[in-house]
C-alpha cells in the first residue's frame, strides 16, 4: 500500500533528552513537512524539505531539527532546547513544492514526563 | 501574512440532516488554494475536498461540496445527508500559489462537527 507512516505511534520523553519521531512515505513524493498539533487548535509548520538534502524553516522551528537523506525519510529530532515539546506531530508530503495536495501520516503523540 | 478562522468551534446535526461549516480567510494574493481537512479520533487528516482559486465552480465531492466566495473570502463546507461515520475536527486550510508562499498549510482553529442518530 502507498502511504505516509510515523513511528512510533505513542512517544515519552524526560525532560532534557532529545527524541527522533520518523516519518516515512513511498509515495515518491518529493516535499515533506513537519507540523505539530496543540489541543483545541489547528497544525503550525516546524520543518518542511523540496528535495533530497535540503529543508528550510517553518514557523515554530526553534527546539527542533531535521534531515533528508533520502526521498522517503524525513525523521523530526525534538531537542531538549524545546521548551513545550508536548504535542501531536503530523508529518505530510506532497508531489512537488507546487501547490499541490498534502497528504498526512496518522501522526505521533510526544509526551514529556 | 493570512489567517484562516473558523467561527464555529462546535456543530451538531441530526443524522441525515445537512450541516454547513463556515470558513473565512484573508489574503492579498489573487491566487490560492483553500481545502477541507477531517481529523476524526484516529487524529489522522483526511483531505475532504480542495477548491483552486481561479475556478469559479464549486468543487464537490460526493456529499461533500464548498460554497467558495472570493470576494467575501468565503469558504463553507457543506455535508449532506450527515452519517455517524462523518463526526469529527473539520479544519479549513489556506494554501499560497507562490513557491516561496506554497510552502505550509494555513489552518484554521478547527469545528468540531457531532451527528446525532
Amino acid at each position: 500500500d502507498g502511504g505516509i507512516t510515523q513511528s512510533p505511534k505513542y512517544l515519552f520523553r524526560k525532560e532534557g533528552q532529545n527524541v527522533t519521531l520518523s516519518c516515512e512515505q513511498n509515495l515518491n513524493h518529493d516535499a515533506m513537512y513537519w507540523y505539530r498539533q496543540d489541543p483545541g487548535q489547528g497544525l503550525r509548520l516546524i520543518y518542511y524539505s523540496q528535495i533530497v538534502n535540503d529543508f528550510q524553516k517553518g514557523d515554530i522551528a526553534e527546539g527542533y531539527s531535521v534531515s533528508r537523506e533520502k526521498k522517503e525519510s524525513f525523521p523530526l529530532t525534538v531537542t531538549s532546547a524545546q521548551k513545550n515539546p508536548t504535542a501531536f506531530y503530523l508529518c505530510a508530503s506532497s508531489i512537488s513544492r507546487s501547490p499541490d495536495t498534502q497528504y498526512f501520516g496518522p501522526g505521533t503523540r510526544l509526551t514529556v514526563l | 501574512a493570512q489567517t484562516v478562522t473558523q467561527s464555529q468551534p462546535e456543530m451538531s446535526v441530526q443524522e441525515a440532516e445537512t450541516v454547513t461549516l463556515s470558513c473565512t480567510y484573508d489574503t492579498s494574493e489573487s491566487d490560492y488554494y483553500l481545502f477541507w481537512y477531517k481529523q476524526p479520533p484516529s487524529r489522522q487528516m483526511i483531505l475532504v475536498i480542495r477548491q483552486e482559486a481561479y475556478k469559479q465552480q464549486n468543487a464537490t465531492e460526493n456529499r461533500f461540496s464548498v460554497n467558495f466566495q472570493k470576494a467575501a473570502k468565503s469558504f463553507s463546507l457543506k455535508i449532506s445527508d450527515s452519517q455517524l461515520g462523518d463526526a469529527a475536527m473539520y479544519f479549513c486550510a489556506y494554501r499560497s500559489s507562490t513557491i516561496q508562499g506554497a510552502q505550509k498549510l494555513v489552518f484554521g482553529q478547527g469545528t468540531r462537527l457531532t451527528i446525532n442518530p
